[in-house]
């Protein structure tokens, strides 16, 4: 199947600060990424789709200035939590389309590991 | 608006009993269903998918049924097994790597 990986898998931050999150496609490429946020014993929730070479759609109540992303290439994606607080402390996880059907299945999602972000 | 419901929330299941986990959905645009597999502290996994031309798909020990009338499918996981302990997940798109609705998810304990 096809691989989609995230660094870093957890990282800890002091609130004020800002995180880099990179979500790459191994061994496809992606026009199209999407970033979830889930919380501990919940569903994800889609904060935005990424595509290469334009900007990213966010979806109702998420701030795109807080949560900036940028698809740079084929292969990768960043989020980037900006001023972080506590509250933005959650598990951020990733998923990249397969456009080419190169996995055998054309279009299909496949999910990054996620990265558990804490906000001290 | 929750989209896709499913339940339960949670499952306990004895080893090599069947697990059956519901979902509805509401929007008709939907035409992409695809269930995901979850341990605790990784991205979901895809399991299965279907799309509302079939009526049912069967994958090794999991069987997803649908319903296009009754805007229901279900995963049906056969011989359960303890390995398959994880939170589940049912979802729906319009056109397969669209944008996903999920469902609140079925957290699965199989009992050994």
């Amino acid at each position: 199947g096809a691989v989609v990986s995230q660094h870093p898998s957890w990282v800890i931050c002091k609130s004020g600060t800002s995180v880099k999150i990179e979500c790459r496609s191994l061994d496809f490429q992606a026009t199209t990424m999407f970033w979830y946020r889930q919380f501990p014993k919940q569903s994800l929730m889609l904060m935005a789709t990424s595509n290469e070479g334009s900007k990213a759609t966010y979806e109702q109540g998420v701030e795109k200035d807080k949560f900036l992303i940028n698809h740079a290439s084929l292969t990768l994606s960043t989020l980037t939590v900006t001023s972080a607080h506590p509250e933005d402390s959650s598990f951020y996880i990733c998923s990249a389309r397969d456009l080419q059907g190169r996995t055998g299945v054309p279009y299909e999602q496949y999910f990054g590991p996620g990265t558990r972000l804490t906000v001290t | 608006q929750q989209q896709v419901k499913q339940s339960p929330q949670s499952l306990i299941v004895q080893k090599g009993g069947i697990s059956i986990i519901n979902c509805a959905y509401e929007n008709t645009a939907f035409d992409y269903f695809p269930w995901y597999q979850q341990f605790p502290g990784k991205g979901p996994a895809l399991l299965i998918a279907i799309r509302p031309d079939v009526s049912e798909k069967k994958e090794g020990r999991f069987t997803i049924s649908f319903n296009k009338s009754a805007k229901q499918f279900s995963l049906h996981i056969m011989d359960s097994q303890p390995g398959d302990s994880a939170t589940y997940f049912c979802a729906a798109s319009r056109g397969a790597g669209n944008m996903l609705t999920f469902g609140g998810g079925t957290r699965l304990m199989v009992k050994p």
